[in-house]
């Protein structure tokens, strides 16, 4: 069976600064990898995900991720943050059978 | 082209109650899977339908059912309700699986009391 952890429940972080979110993962086959984000009070919505090839991948509004399969790890970045990108961050693993979520980043930008 | 839909939005029940939850997935979607996301537990896996077969399920008793129709459409059924199956439902569809890309609806608020 496959588990997601990510490290941090919050990341509080001021507007135009770079903010990492961390996801580390365990599983005995090779997976796909997936970082969700959740608006308030919206579904949630993809923002980047990796099936194979190159290890950085690039998603929309300007996010990106590395996948480090030495770490098992697939930590999510910006360079600068915008007050919008205050959301729920959920990274998934996908293993052949079913979508296993991790328990949440809550990434908070204050002006 | 029309998102996700998910009836109803808000739904309060009492415990040994059952109650449905439906889900429209997007035009052309196959695969519909449905989630519960709590507080403490965050987002579990409950069950995927592609083409009417259930093709995986999660680790939640029987209690939790559901069926696929002709045009994709879902339901879910959960019977004998408990207050600890007071969620935040999810139904996600997407082309062929949770390996690709899944379009999730705003999700049904149940609250058991």
């Amino acid at each position: 069976a496959q588990s997601v952890t990510q490290l941090d429940s919050q990341v509080p972080v001021f507007e135009e600064a770079p903010v990492e979110l961390r996801c580390n993962y365990s599983s005995s086959v090779s997976v796909y990898l997936f970082w969700y984000v959740q608006y308030p009070n919206q579904g949630l919505q993809l923002l980047l995900k990796y099936l194979s090839g190159s290890t950085l991948v690039k998603g929309i509004n300007g996010f990106e991720a590395e996948f480090n399969k030495s770490q098992t790890s697939f930590h999510l970045r910006k360079p600068s943050v915008h007050i919008s990108d205050t959301a729920e961050y959920f990274c998934a693993v996908w293993a052949g059978n079913m979508l296993t979520f991790g328990g949440g980043t809550r990434l908070m930008v204050k002006p | 082209k029309a998102g996700v839909t998910q009836t109803p939005r808000y739904l309060i029940k009492t415990r040994g109650q059952q109650v449905t939850l439906s889900c429209s997935p997007i035009s052309g979607h196959r695969s519909v899977s449905w989630y519960q996301q709590t507080p403490g537990q965050g987002l579990q896996f409950l069950f995927e339908y592609f083409s009417e077969t259930q093709r995986n399920k999660g680790n939640f008793p029987g209690r939790f059912s559901g069926r696929q129709f002709s045009n994709s459409r879902s339901e879910m059924n959960v019977s004998t309700l408990e207050l600890g199956d007071s969620a935040l439902y999810l139904c996600a569809s997407s082309l062929s699986g949770a390996q690709d890309e899944q379009f999730f609806g705003p999700g049904t608020r149940l609250t058991v009391l």
